[in-house]
């Protein structure tokens, strides 16, 4: 089967200071890609990143970097520098032919 | 530069009646793909419409059907609804012929409460 786990239901981080977000998947493809999304609770699926499984480089978009490890399956999130803009659902997703989304991970960023 | 709509935002139905919601992608987009989102939940893919086709399906009753129009909006229909049917429902759309093919755009939703 292939699945999604985000192993973290709930995190909390202060503003300013750095979250890192897991993410692990199960596939026996070779070709895929990864997103994270981001769901505020006003509930839009919001893209942060993607990436693909046969670049070697991690993706980065301004604050948001990953640390994708192909052959440990995992795909985790940091988000640096954290706002409050940023608390929200937080869903690590796959895509070998359909997309596959974790069950997700709370964020929220305190004051 | 137009983003994913869907409508309507909210439905409340009873059960074993039908429902149809409806999706735009966007602008410039040709792809739109159907997902169900239970409360606490990630979202689960129920199929993807291309050049009015079905083109992908997940794990979802025939009760699920949907259709693709030539101006590339979509409809979701659900038959003989179940309390279990109760979500939000997602549209995202993506652009087959780019280079960015597999990045969905997701809209707002339609919150669908069977009763």
């Amino acid at each position: 089967a292939q699945t999604v786990t985000q192993s973290q239901p709930e995190m909390s981080v202060q503003e300013a200071e750095t979250v890192t977000l897991s993410c692990t998947y199960d596939t026996s493809e070779n070709n895929y890609y990864l997103f994270w999304y981001k769901q505020p609770p006003s509930r839009q699926m919001i893209l942060v990143i993607r990436q693909e499984a046969y670049k070697q480089q991690n993706a980065t978009e301004n604050r948001f970097s990953v640390n994708f490890q192909k052959a440990a399956k995992s795909f985790s999130l940091k988000i640096s520098d954290s706002q409050l803009g940023d608390t929200a659902m937080y869903f690590c997703a796959f895509k070998p032919n359909d997309m596959r989304f974790g069950a997700g991970t709370r964020l929220t960023v305190k004051p | 530069d137009a983003g994913v709509t869907q409508s309507p935002t909210h439905l409340i139905k009873t059960r074993g009646q039908q429902v149809t919601l409806r999706c735009s992608p966007k602008s410039g987009h040709d792809t739109v793909s159907w997902y169900q989102q239970a409360l606490g939940q990630g979202p689960q893919f129920i199929f993807q419409y291309y050049e009015e086709e079905e083109r992908q399906r997940g794990n979802f009753p025939d009760r699920f059907s949907g259709h693709q129009f030539p101006n590339y909006s979509s409809e979701l229909n659900v038959n003989a609804l179940l309390l279990g049917d109760s979500a939000l429902y997602l549209c995202a759309s993506s652009l087959v012929t780019s280079g960015d093919q597999e990045t969905q755009y997701f809209g707002p939703g339609t919150r669908l409460l069977v009763l």
